[in-house]
């Protein structure tokens, strides 16, 4: 089955620098990969996601890039504010749909003031 | 719109206990999922059903833990009897596939915690 490993584990960051959170996965056959943001005591909720037949995808600050070679994908999230703070999950699945995802362990984003 | 609906928020029992929990999906959703998050684990996929029928229950542990979607707006998560590494927070989600983009809506929780 898929393995989907993900880096850093925490990541704390100046506020109003990058972040950046890196993801690897095993099958090639995925093609969707979502990111969900999950804040303490809430559930995951889906903050941006990426097809395979996409490099790049933003939307404003943040910004997912995939290599299909490589088969890596990570999170770019740029002028990181105090409610960037959260637990980032990176995921990939087969199908396009929300069946069959495998979940990274997650990165804990700390903006410090 | 009603999110996923999930109770109870807290369960605190003691082992060898049933504990149930429960979830109400978005309506119009087709799919729906129970996850298990630990730290040590992350999110696990239990189970999922599509149109109330389970389609892959490969994720759970073991016969203690059963689930049921007796109808498109409710489901559960048996654990019965509960041990102390049950504890974890359980998440119900709902996707639909028609027309979607595979997006999972998380409700936000049940913490159950086994002593």
């Amino acid at each position: 089955g898929e393995n989907v490993e993900q880096h850093p584990s925490t990541l704390s960051v100046q506020e109003g620098d990058s972040a950046v959170i890196k993801c690897t996965y095993s099958d090639s056959a995925s093609n969707y990969f979502p990111w969900y943001k999950q804040e303490l005591g809430k559930g995951p909720q889906l903050i941006i996601d990426i097809r395979s037949n996409v490099g790049e995808k933003k939307d404003q600050r943040i910004a997912v890039t995939l290599n299909k070679t490589a088969k890596h994908f990570s999170l770019h999230i740029t002028e990181t504010q105090p409610e960037d703070s959260a637990v980032y999950f990176c995921a990939a699945s087969k199908g396009g749909g929300a069946d069959g995802l495998t979940f990274g362990k997650g990165t804990h984003l700390i903006i410090q003031p | 719109d009603a999110g996923v609906i999930q109770s109870p928020r807290h369960e605190v029992t003691e082992m060898g206990q049933e504990v149930t929990l429960r979830c109400k999906p978005i309506s119009g959703h087709d799919y729906l999922f129970w996850y298990r998050q630990t730290m040590m684990r992350g999110l696990e996929l239990l189970i999922y059903f599509n149109n109330n029928v389970p389609i892959d229950d490969s994720g759970m542990p073991e016969d203690r833990f059963s689930a049921k979607m007796p109808n498109a707006s409710f489901s559960t998560l048996k654990i019965q009897p509960s041990e102390p590494r049950d504890s974890a927070v359980y998440f119900c989600a709902s996707s639909a596939r028609q027309g979607s983009t595979g997006e999972l809506f998380f409700g936000e929780g049940s913490r159950l915690t086994v002593l």
